[in-house]
């Protein structure tokens, strides 16, 4: 059983497009969270949730939505997709605050052309 | 802020070589330090944790001890193997409003030759 699941794992789009990641967890973690990884391997942390409820939102463009339907599921909707946008996006989840780390999705390699 | 250095890569080594990736923090409080591999093509593993000052987090082979004094975290694996080659990140959490958020080091890629 995957702990972290997101699909689709490559998606190649053009300019301009709206497309969108989804995340499924079966750990039973209360919170999710969505890190963008670049082509440098930098990772930057985007939006968190935890049980529904939006806790972080770094400074992200607001053309990404994050959706949290339930605390299993936490979903990333991109509009107008730009070619910057071109990254690996990482989903992730933890059991609490402060001392446990993340499990983290295998990603999702976006390319725009 | 908060943040992580660690060294720059890539480090190449041969089998059965002495590792050490260093790694340092600034942080207010006092964070929990992780340890992250990235084998290729896939997603960020847990390597190893500790949570305050002078733990000493270990796993396959791997230690990191946390030094508050010097703020740091480095990697030290006596003798590296082939599979051993991947990217190492070093990391801080800091507790946000019931979640916490994981601050990374940029990477370190490893590779180990035969």
């Amino acid at each position: 059983d995957t702990a972290v699941s997101q699909t689709p794992k490559y998606l190649v789009t053009q300019m301009g497009n709206d497309k969108s990641i989804k995340c499924e967890q079966n750990l039973g973690h209360d919170t999710m969270y969505w890190y963008k990884q670049d082509s440098k391997k930098f990772l930057k942390i985007m939006f968190s949730y935890n049980n529904k409820e939006l806790i972080i939102n770094e400074t992200v463009p607001n053309r990404f939505s994050p959706k949290s339907p339930d605390k299993a599921h936490l979903n990333l909707h991109i509009n107008s997709l730009e070619l910057g946008d071109s990254a690996v996006y990482f989903c992730a989840s933890s059991q609490g605050a402060g001392f446990y780390g993340y499990t983290f999705g295998s990603g999702t390699r976006l390319t725009v052309v | 802020g908060d943040s992580v250095t660690q060294m720059e890569g890539p480090v190449t080594l041969s089998e059965e070589a002495f590792l050490t990736i260093n790694c340092t923090y600034t942080a207010t409080g006092y964070p929990s330090l992780f340890w992250y591999v990235q084998y290729p093509g896939e997603g960020l593993q847990l390597l190893l944790k500790a949570t305050k000052a002078d733990d000493k987090g270990s796993n396959k082979g791997f230690e990191a001890t946390y030094r508050k004094e010097t703020t740091s975290f480095h990697l030290e694996k006596g003798s590296v193997q082939v599979s051993d080659s991947a990217v190492y990140f070093c990391a801080l959490s800091i507790p946000q409003g019931g979640s916490e958020k994981l601050v990374f080091g940029k990477g370190t890629k490893l590779t180990v030759n035969p």
